[in-house]
């Protein structure tokens, strides 16, 4: 069935270096992909998409990369902030289909002073 | 402009009630979808509404039912409450035409 997973549960970054968080997908034929930021008592909050027909995107310090061949998305974080911290979800789609995003489990990503 | 709102922001029921969410989507969204989120657990697709109608259904009981109102809002209805209803409920609107949907802060629902 679909699923969408991620590698590693929790990352800790040092404040001012650069965050990977990576997540693995197993529907070939998602053709949408989500990346969201979920804060303790906050619902998702959206932070950059991509297409399939695209292997990166980037926005303000995120850029996403997209590897159809081994089904793989990652988002990057630049210069990461306390703000940062947060759950990280990866949420994948089927324009064909309806608005249906299937989630992965989510990443805490926690920032050391 | 508001974004989703969602109301209540919390509520405790007890086994086998039934308990009623209810959900105001962004402006300018038509599309209101519905999810379930476990603690430690991404969000899972409940239901989505479009046109009054329930378009898209995820794996959950029929237990689960809902509404799309003509202002476009939404409410979640859960019948016979069990234990492992207990979570956090997430609406999202979108228009319908678009793929970004923008969440709620959440219900969270806990089922003694």
């Amino acid at each position: 069935g679909e699923s969408v997973g991620l590698h590693l549960p929790t990352l800790s970054v040092q404040e001012g270096d650069n965050s990977i968080i990576n997540c693995a997908y197993s529907n070939s034929a998602s053709d949408y992909f989500i990346w969201y930021k979920q804060e303790s008592g906050k619902g998702p909050q959206f932070i950059i998409d991509i297409r399939s027909n695209m292997d990166k995107r980037q926005g303000q310090r995120v850029t996403v990369l997209l590897n159809k061949t081994v089904k793989h998305l990652s988002l990057q974080i630049a210069a990461t902030q306390p703000g940062d911290s947060a759950v990280y979800f990866c949420a994948e789609n089927y324009l064909g289909g309806a608005q249906k995003l299937v989630f992965g489990q989510g990443t805490r990503l926690t920032i050391n002073p | 402009d508001a974004g989703v709102t969602q109301s209540p922001t919390h509520l405790i029921k007890t086994r086998g009630q039934q308990v009623t969410l209810r959900c105001s989507p962004k402006s300018g969204h038509d599309t209101v979808s519905w999810y379930q989120q476990a603690l430690g657990q991404g969000p899972q697709f409940i239901f989505q509404y479009y046109e009054e109608e329930e378009r898209q259904r995820g794996n959950f009981p029929d237990r689960f039912s809902g509404h799309q109102f003509p202002n476009y809002s939404s409410e979640l209805n859960v019948n016979a409450l069990l234990l492992g209803d207990s979570a956090l409920y997430l609406c999202a609107s979108s228009p319908w035409v678009g793929n970004i949907q923008y969440f709620g802060a959440g219900t969270r629902l806990s089922v003694l």
